[in-house]
């Protein structure tokens, strides 16, 4: 079947500007996750979703990041006056919560502020 | 709170060989998964092994097996017949199960290059 997927795959902004960053996870899974991957590092965690709720938010770094889930599948995370701090990898996981509960990641969104 | 360390930035190694890449962690749960993870230039993050912390056994995926010692905290990645396309960043990652969050947490990685 499908598998995680994120758009756009690349974005380049300029610093102050507004962005949505779109994922799709695998369908049924409940569980989403939002990461932060700044180069040479580690991913960081941002956000967690279990169906539409945030269940936890506190890896946000500021109050102009902001996700969404409505419908409990497709997920935004929106970054408001970007700055150049902001760029980095934002990578996307969706787990069917159960026993096992692997995280499955899709190829992430590139994000560049200028 | 846990932490996870990769003590090796960059490996090499020559095909057909074996490598083995190290990951420790810090944790005061008895009850917790443990992860490799193999990031590609592609960025696709994608899942090689895990290990759950109540399972004696070491986990074991065709070439790919982990030597996990609970008491050291030690969660080491061996990759057996290393092939060109097993070159790829490699993250260690821990996740405390539970009705909650159950985030991963990553060391920085290791960058793997295997050699013809």
């Amino acid at each position: 079947g499908a598998g995680v997927s994120q758009t756009p795959s690349n974005k380049v902004t300029e610093k102050g500007k507004y962005v949505e960053l779109r994922c799709d996870p695998i369908s049924g899974h409940t569980a989403l996750y939002w990461y932060r991957q700044s180069l040479g590092q580690g991913p960081e965690f941002l956000i967690y979703f279990q169906g539409t709720g945030a269940a936890d938010d506190s890896g946000l770094p500021n109050d102009r990041f902001f996700a969404v889930r409505p419908e409990g599948s497709v997920s935004t995370l929106k970054i408001q006056r970007t700055e150049r701090g902001d760029s980095a990898v934002y990578l996307c996981a969706s787990s069917l919560r159960g026993p096992t509960d692997t995280q499955y990641f899709g190829p992430g969104t590139r994000l560049t502020v200028l | 709170a846990q932490t996870v360390t990769q003590s090796q930035p960059e490996m090499s190694v020559q095909e057909a060989e074996t490598v083995t890449l190290s990951c420790t962690y810090d944790t005061s749960e008895n009850n917790y998964y443990l992860f490799w993870y193999k990031q590609p230039p592609s960025r696709q993050m994608i899942l090689v092994i895990r290990q759950e912390a109540y399972k004696q056994q070491n986990a074991t995926e065709n070439r790919f097996s982990v030597n996990f010692q609970k008491a050291a905290k030690s969660f080491s990645l061996k990759i057996s017949d290393s092939q060109l396309g097993d070159t790829a960043m490699y993250f260690c990652a821990f996740m405390k199960p539970g009705d909650g969050n159950r985030k991963l947490i990553w060391g920085l990685g290791t960058s793997l290059a295997v050699n013809p």
